[in-house]
């Protein structure tokens, strides 16, 4: 079985330029979770959506968005980007969105503006 | 609220010397805890986790931690480490109802021959 698939692997952006990040959580996982690692530091919550609702958000700026698509998908949206949104994006997907279920790691996307 | 705290930035052992990674956490309600690695370049593997059953939590990679309420300690030891588990170490907390992992700052471990 395919684990939770992150695309792009690695992009660089301009400050004030627009990125959309794609996750593809494993087969049967209906929740999918975003997080940002900044370099040197554990992951920060950014998002995370249960059957397309969005279930959860942490302490980031309006400029970050995303959604959930039917076939449990997932996108992130950064607007206006900064130079310190920087980072490695890691995606998370869980069975049922709950913790008793864990929660597995794609391998991240290093974004990096300029 | 909830947080975690990993005691070290840097840990240093030789190979085949027993490997101690501290965590402390705090939560007011009953926690699930995780113990991820990060080799460079790549995303988090999950370790062990601790979901209020057994204490003492064995994991992937002869990895075990112990759930110490009084203590509210999650360390993650290894009693021989080896070359291959140099890497970044990520204590997590998890509450019920809570719809995310609070990670610590992680710990680095180098191992020496």
């Amino acid at each position: 079985d395919a684990g939770v698939t992150q695309s792009p692997t690695h992009l660089i952006k301009t400050r004030g330029q627009q990125v959309t990040l794609r996750c593809s959580p494993i087969s049967g996982h209906k929740s999918v979770s975003w997080y940002q690692q900044v370099l040197g530091q554990g992951p920060q919550f950014i998002f995370q959506y249960y059957e397309k609702e969005e279930r959860g958000r942490g302490n980031f700026p309006d400029r970050f968005s995303a959604r959930q698509f039917p076939n449990y998908s997932s996108e992130l949206n950064v607007n206006a980007l900064l130079l310190g949104d920087s980072a490695l994006y890691l995606c998370a997907s869980s069975l049922e969105g709950d913790r008793n279920y864990g929660y597995t790691f794609g391998s991240g996307t290093r974004l990096t503006v300029v | 609220a909830q947080s975690v705290t990993q005691l070290g930035s840097h840990v240093s052992v030789s190979e085949g010397a027993l490997v101690l990674l501290r965590c402390n956490y705090s939560s007011s309600v009953p926690p699930y805890l995780f113990w991820y690695v990060q080799y460079p370049n790549q995303g988090l593997q999950l370790l062990l986790k601790y979901t209020s059953a057994a204490t003492l939590v064995k994991g992937i990679n002869g990895f075990e931690a112990e759930f110490k309420k009084s203590e509210t300690s999650f360390h993650l030891t290894k009693p021989s480490a080896h070359m291959s588990d140099a890497a970044e170490y990520f204590c997590a907390v998890s509450v019920p109802g809570g719809t995310a992992l609070i990670f610590g700052k992680g710990t680095t471990l180098s191992v020496s021959s």
